[in-house]
């Protein structure tokens, strides 16, 4: 069966601060990859997907960046994080676009 | 562009007791898939039911049912015999049918089990 892990789970982290937060796919091949935002009360809010190995769709202009150097592995990076980069960040994989989207457990992400 | 309206931000029912939660959509498109999601405190995002839009039949998996009316634009989820396990967000969700990877979500509706 297939499973997606994500971590750290929380994260602490000062402004101007860099980022990682990785997510990998097990069980399956050549999935495709998102990345959520999902802000206190708000609904999930995409910030970017990928359909194969280095390819990257950005859906909302920021500071933050994605990439895919394995086939199940998914990065989001930002060089210098700002306040309003706080949220909580959700990992998905679909195997096809419409089928459905299975997310990890998250990361809590608080900017001080 | 597709919208996702969820109109009611709290529901609360009894334990054992049946709720509706209320989800209705914009689109110009003919083809394209629905879906609920719950979110416990826990926070991950668990799939409850999928519905396409080409087929009439409802959803249906096992306390958890959907009303689809595709001319009003409206995909309600019905949670039947409630448990305390029902508690937790839920989010309706919309996918194009033209191979948008992009799901569309709305704001979710929290839902409160009364014991």
């Amino acid at each position: 069966s297939q499973t997606i892990h994500q971590w750290p789970a929380t994260l602490v982290q000062p402004v101007g601060s860099p980022l990682s937060l990785e997510c990998t796919v097990e069980g399956t091949s050549n999935p495709n990859l998102y990345w959520y935002r999902q802000a206190a009360g708000r609904g999930l809010q995409l910030l970017f997907y990928s359909v194969g190995i280095g390819q990257i769709s950005s859906e909302v202009p920021q500071n933050l960046s994605a990439s895919r150097p394995q086939d199940r592995q998914f990065i989001l990076s930002s060089k210098k994080l700002l306040l309003s980069d706080s949220g909580f960040y959700l990992c998905a994989w679909s195997s096809q676009p419409n089928q459905p989207q299975h997310f990890g457990d998250g990361t809590r992400l608080s900017i001080l | 562009a597709q919208t996702v309206t969820q109109s009611q931000p709290e529901m609360s029912v009894q334990e054992a007791e049946t709720v509706t939660l209320s989800c209705t959509y914009d689109t110009s498109e003919s083809d394209y898939y629905l879906f609920w999601y719950k979110q416990p405190p826990s926070r991950q995002m668990i799939l409850v039911i999928r519905q396409e839009a080409y087929k009439q039949q409802n959803a249906t998996e096992n306390r958890f049912s959907v009303n689809f009316q595709k001319a009003a634009k409206s995909f309600s989820l019905k949670i039947s015999d409630s448990q305390l396990g029902d508690a937790a967000m839920y989010f309706c969700a919309y996918g194009s049918g033209a191979g948008s990877y992009q799901l569309t979500f709305g704001k979710g509706t929290k839902l409160s089990v009364i014991p």
